[in-house]
């Protein structure tokens, strides 16, 4: 069975801070995935990484940074949080040849 | 527009009966359709793909309109286990790799 674990299921966190979110899965995919949810908005891809310390942008990447240096961990930054980056954070992975995503249990980030 | 958009419900559906909901996407060049559900509060799961030619799960049936631009998902004999929000993904472009696009779900209560 595919696990991915994110480092958290509940975060609080102030303006200003440096936030680490961190996302581990043990099936050795290539692709992996950070996504937020918010309410009526549906997932929004922030970015996206193909391999080690490959990264690409997604459709919302301003305000966060991502860090790949090993191939089972796949790590989002809020250089600096705003209260309009609390959300719902949520990692995938998936591998190369399939189309399926492997999500892990979200992160719920509150910017206070 | 949005470029995967659902109708957010709720669809309150009686146990045993049929519910019946579509997915209308804007970029006619998609390629790959699925649905996913998420229950409450936990993360999304790969519930089928959706073939050309209309597929079925069990009590699932899923069907693509490519002139039409939409996806459906018909639920038959609804089990209250059933509640969930169901989400329409797209994949744009396979080539450039497994970046899905997610509509904002549709919300399945089924009540005894």
């Amino acid at each position: 069975d595919v696990k991915v674990t994110q480092s958290s299921r509940y975060l609080v966190k102030r303006t200003g801070e440096k936030v680490f979110l961190e996302c581990v899965q043990d099936m050795d995919h290539e692709n992996m995935f950070w996504y937020r949810q918010d309410p009526g908005l549906g997932l929004r891809l922030i970015y996206f990484s193909y391999d080690v310390k490959m990264k690409e942008k997604g459709d919302i990447p301003e305000g966060y940074s991502v860090s790949r240096e090993k191939k089972e961990r796949f790590s989002l930054i809020l250089e600096s949080a705003s209260t309009n980056q609390t959300s719902m954070y949520l990692c995938a992975s998936s591998p190369p040849a399939l189309e399926t995503q492997y999500f892990g249990p979200g992160t719920r980030l509150l910017v206070l | 527009r949005k470029e995967v958009e659902q109708d957010p419900g709720p669809f309150n559906v009686p146990e045993g009966a049929t519910v019946a909901f579509n997915c209308t996407y804007s970029n006619s060049a998609s390629q790959s359709f699925f649905w996913y559900r998420q229950d409450c509060r936990k993360e999304p799961k790969l519930l089928m793909s959706v073939y050309s030619s209309g597929n079925e799960d069990g009590r699932f049936t899923a069907q693509l309109n490519r002139a039409s631009q939409y996806i459906s998902l018909l639920i038959r004999d609804s089990k209250l286990s059933d509640s969930a929000t169901y989400l329409c993904v797209v994949n744009k472009n396979k080539a450039a790799g497994n970046k899905l696009t997610f509509g904002g779900g549709t919300r399945v209560l089924v009540k005894p």
